[in-house]
């Protein structure tokens, strides 16, 4: 089946500083994969998603892009703001399935 | 937009209880789905659904199960709850078809079984 790596949290930066959260995974055929936010007392929202090799992501001033040579799609923002903080679970589907298998999440806190 | 919205954002619930959850959807989506979150865990599907009456078992269905008599209406149940399901119940919902599966989550219910 399927599976996904997030690198643990929590991630913590200072405001405007660059962030990346590293994500990889493994999967048949040719996998759609996707970045969701899920900021604190709220369900999980999409951010963004790429669903073929070189297609790059983008939302909100993230963006992640989709490497089929080295199976990862790092999670990157020039600039974090304080409204950044939330956790971030990168997620994968392929072989035709609706259910894509999640990444145990990586928290991110930005201190002003 | 898509909104998916849960009956409540948190319940308490005493040990041995009947405990029904309920998600709505109102954008016509075929699939439906019941997660549940923990700390260090992260989702684990518990149930999902892909058309009226039809149910089939996630990674821990143990404990649950699940009722889907209209196609925006998709319900969790816990038969007997105990202390282990204290945890954030999340519902969502995808469309069928040949594009990505796109999930829309809703705000989550968060269950304390005393």
């Amino acid at each position: 089946g399927n599976s996904v790596t997030q690198m643990e949290g929590p991630v913590t930066l200072s405001e405007e500083a660059f962030l990346t959260i590293n994500c990889t995974y493994t999967a048949t055929g040719y996998p759609s994969l996707f970045w969701y936010v899920q900021y604190p007392g709220e369900g999980l929202q999409l951010l963004l998603k790429a669903t073929k090799a070189d297609d790059k992501g983008s939302n909100k001033g993230f963006e992640a892009t989709y490497r089929k040579e080295t199976t990862s799609f790092h999670l990157e923002k020039g600039s974090v703001q304080v409204s950044d903080s939330a956790v971030y679970f990168c997620a994968v589907a392929s072989g035709g399935s609706y259910i894509p298998t999640f990444g145990r999440g990586t928290s991110l806190i930005v201190h002003p | 937009d898509v909104k998916v919205t849960q009956s409540s954002r948190y319940l308490v619930k005493r040990t041995g209880e009947k405990v029904f959850l309920e998600c709505v959807q109102d954008m016509d989506h075929e699939n439906m789905f019941w997660y549940r979150q923990d700390p260090g865990l992260g989702l684990r599907l518990i149930y999902f659904s892909y058309d009226v009456k039809m149910k089939e078992k996630g990674d821990i269905p143990e404990g649950y199960s699940v009722s889907r008599e209209k196609k925006e209406r998709f319900s969790l149940i816990l038969e007997s709850a105990s202390t282990n399901q204290t945890s954030m119940y999340l519902c969502a919902s995808s469309l069928s078809g040949t594009g990505p599966p796109e999930q829309y989550f809703g705000p989550g219910t968060r269950l304390t079984v005393t």
